[in-house]
């Protein structure tokens, strides 16, 4: 049971805009940035988003992350075939003094 | 180019022990922050653990079920930084990632390595 709840699947067909969300509580989200990773098939998750909503350098500008009190979410526009992967948002857990991950979001274009 | 690259991976007993190794390069090692996450088979990514700078005391933090049982360090001469796991259970069995953390600038963690697998198992 992850402490940051993402839907476990997420469709959408090639041109769309598909929104995954990750839901949180004060002692993370509330009170910490949020950070988005994806992960290809096969291969090491890759940084997309950090500090709730700045992209990486070689980040298109199709991704964008958004955060609402205890809540934040990753909109992809555009939708790409290549944007296949699993998706996870990740933040700072105040109570536990550590890193969470959300049980991750398998997007299916 | 930034590259990590963790070895020492493989198949180990139930109460055994492994050391992992990361070798980077491209950046300065010495004044990054390092993490372990790690990826059960099928499942989502843990935090494991990660060590701040020598400059700022090598402080290691780590996940709840690998206290006391999993310990980080490095040697910044070699650009090296290991995890040292004992007691390993077959939960323990994961491919684990070192990372680039950026935390004390709030970066998130990037670059990953590609992973080594452990698989703990009789």
């Amino acid at each position: 049971q992850s402490v940051l709840t993402q839907p476990p699947s997420a469709s959408g067909t090639p041109g769309q805009r598909v929104t995954i969300s990750c839901s949180g509580s004060s002692s993370n989200i509330g009170s910490n940035y949020v950070y988005w990773y994806q992960q290809l098939p096969g291969t090491a998750p890759k940084l997309l988003i950090y500090r709730n909503d700045e992209r990486p350098s070689g980040v298109p500008d199709r991704f964008s992350g958004s955060k609402s009190g205890t809540s934040a979410s990753l909109a992809i526009s555009g939708l790409r075939s290549e944007d296949e992967a699993d998706y996870y948002c990740a933040t700072w857990e105040d109570s536990l003094s550590g890193w969470v991950f959300g049980g991750g979001t398998k997007l299916t274009v | 180019e930034v590259q990590l690259v963790e070895s020492g991976g493989g198949l180990v007993k139930p109460g055994g022990s492994v050391r992992l190794s990361c070798t980077a390069s491209g950046f300065p090692f010495s004044y990054a922050w390092m993490t372990w996450v790690r990826q059960a088979p099928g499942k989502g990514l843990e935090w494991v653990g990660r060590i701040k700078t020598k400059t700022e005391g090598g402080t290691t933090d780590f996940a709840a079920p690998v206290k006391g049982r999993f310990s980080i360090s490095r040697d910044d001469s070699r650009n090296t930084l290991y995890l040292q796991m004992i007691s390993l259970k077959p939960e323990d069995t994961a491919v684990y990632y070192c990372v680039t953390d950026g935390s004390s600038s709030w970066l998130g963690f990037d670059p990953w390595g590609q992973g080594t697998l452990v698989t703990v198992s009789s």
